[in-house]
């Protein structure tokens, strides 16, 4: 089992530009989430799906876009990169429920300038 | 609404040296209540959890918690710290109406010789 893995591991975008992050989770997991991590501030959640064709806003939606077509996964969209959306990304998958652990991918680092 | 304080942001320990990471947090309902950690350059990872029973969880490699209600406290303690525990230690907590997590901003253990 691969896991939880992410694509690109890094990125450089200029302001204005567009991209998209993908997430894929092999644990047939129904939820799947995507944070930001910035320096003293922790794990931000940006977006979040509680199933296939479902997306819900977390706490720092604004400026990104999330789709959920397949079950395995997980899309983040920025349609005009801001220098405030450097940072890295983190995506996460569990079994529905609050006590089941979120499995974590190893990021992608992010640098709009 | 739910919210997590991590009261140290760097916590600079010897090797073999005990350390205590602190956690408190906020919530009007039942909890249920992780530590993550995250080693340099990776996705985070289940350190370990609380969901109900003994108030006392423990995880494979020596690190417990104590989950103390009144206090509203969940704090991470090792009794000898080894230099590969150095990496950002994150508390975070669930509870029965949410699907999602909320962390702390996190606590920086730096093990020195």
């Amino acid at each position: 089992n691969a896991g939880v893995t992410q694509t690109p591991k890094f990125r450089v975008l200029k302001t204005g530009q567009s991209m998209t992050l993908l997430c894929a989770q092999d644990m047939n997991h129904e939820y799947m989430y995507w944070y930001r991590q910035d320096p003293g501030m922790g794990l931000r959640l940006i977006h979040y799906s509680v199933g296939e064709g479902t997306t819900a806003k977390g706490e720092v939606p604004d400026g990104y876009n999330v789709s959920r077509l397949k079950k395995q996964n997980f899309l983040l969209g920025l349609e005009s990169a801001a220098p405030s959306q450097t940072s890295v990304y983190f995506c996460a998958s569990n079994t529905p429920g609050p006590f089941y652990e979120q499995y974590f991918g190893p990021g992608t680092r992010l640098t709009v300038t | 609404a739910q919210s997590v304080t991590q009261l140290d942001s760097q916590v600079p320990v010897f090797e073999e040296a005990p350390v205590e990471l602190r956690c408190n947090y906020s919530s009007s309902v039942s909890v249920y209540l992780f530590w993550y950690v995250q080693y340099p350059n990776q996705g985070l990872q289940l350190l370990l959890k609380y969901l109900s029973g003994s108030t006392l969880v423990e995880s494979i490699n020596g690190f417990e918690a104590e989950f103390n209600k009144s206090q509203t406290s969940f704090h991470l303690r090792k009794p000898s710290v080894h230099i590969s525990d150095t990496a950002e230690y994150f508390c975070a907590v669930s509870d029965s109406g949410y699907s999602t997590l909320t962390f702390g901003k996190g606590t920086m253990l730096l093990v020195s010789p």
